[in-house]
């Protein structure tokens, strides 16, 4: 069936260095992709988005990564910082109407 | 602040009872999404509604409902509760029915207990 995990329920990273999160989907029809960031006692929050014709997408200080032939995509943030701190989710589009989000990532920043 | 507002943020209720969550959506916004967010099961789509009409349709049980009103807000009615309905429920705004369109903007959610 459809599902959308995440390697690595936590990441724990010192303050300026770089953060990779990963995340693989298993729907292969799936063509849209989009990063959360939920703080806290928030709702999730978007970051960044990539479709299924692009291998890589920047944003600022984020970048997202697709491979399709492994369905794996990766969220990098460079330079983390303590605002960081939150929980991280990767979601899918398979153009249903309906997201399909992946467990999340928890991201300590250590100061 | 994403400008979607739920209430109420806190409800604690007894099984077998019927609570009903609220949404407005930012201004401007003619899409609802209604997710449910629990420790074992993550953040699962319920139901999306654009314009008062249902557009897509996710895991949402028998016992649940939800309706979108002339003026966009939305309502979630959960019903016969059970202890496994305890979550977080989160609605999301965005300004058409296309999720790849617009990104969805979601509200604080409504932290439900069940006891």
């Amino acid at each position: 069936g459809e599902s959308v995990g995440l390697h690595l329920p936590t990441l724990s990273v010192q303050e300026g260095d770089n953060s990779i999160i990963n995340c693989a989907y298993s729907n292969s029809a799936s063509d849209y992709f989009i990063w959360y960031k939920q703080e806290s006692g928030k709702g999730p929050q978007f970051i960044i988005d990539i479709r299924s014709n692009m291998d890589k997408r920047q944003g600022q200080r984020v970048t997202v990564l697709l491979n399709k032939t492994v369905k794996h995509l990766s969220l990098q943030i460079a330079a983390t910082q303590p605002g960081d701190s939150a929980v991280y989710f990767c979601a899918e589009d398979s153009n249903t109407g309906k997201l399909i989000f992946g467990q999340g990532t928890t991201l300590q920043v250590k100061p | 602040d994403s400008g979607v507002t739920q209430t109420p943020k806190h409800l604690i209720t007894a099984t077998g009872q019927r609570v009903t969550l609220r949404c407005s959506p930012r201004s401007g916004d003619l899409s609802v999404y209604w997710y449910q967010q629990s420790l074992d099961q993550g953040l699962q789509f319920l139901i999306q509604y654009y314009n008062g009409e249902e557009r897509a349709k996710g895991n949402i049980l028998e016992r649940f409902s939800a309706q979108q009103f002339p003026d966009l807000h939305s309502e979630l009615n959960l019903s016969s509760l059970e202890l496994g309905d305890s979550a977080l429920y989160f609605c999301a705004s965005s300004a058409s029915g296309n999720t790849r369109a617009n990104e969805q903007f979601f509200g604080p959610g409504t932290r439900l207990t069940v006891l």
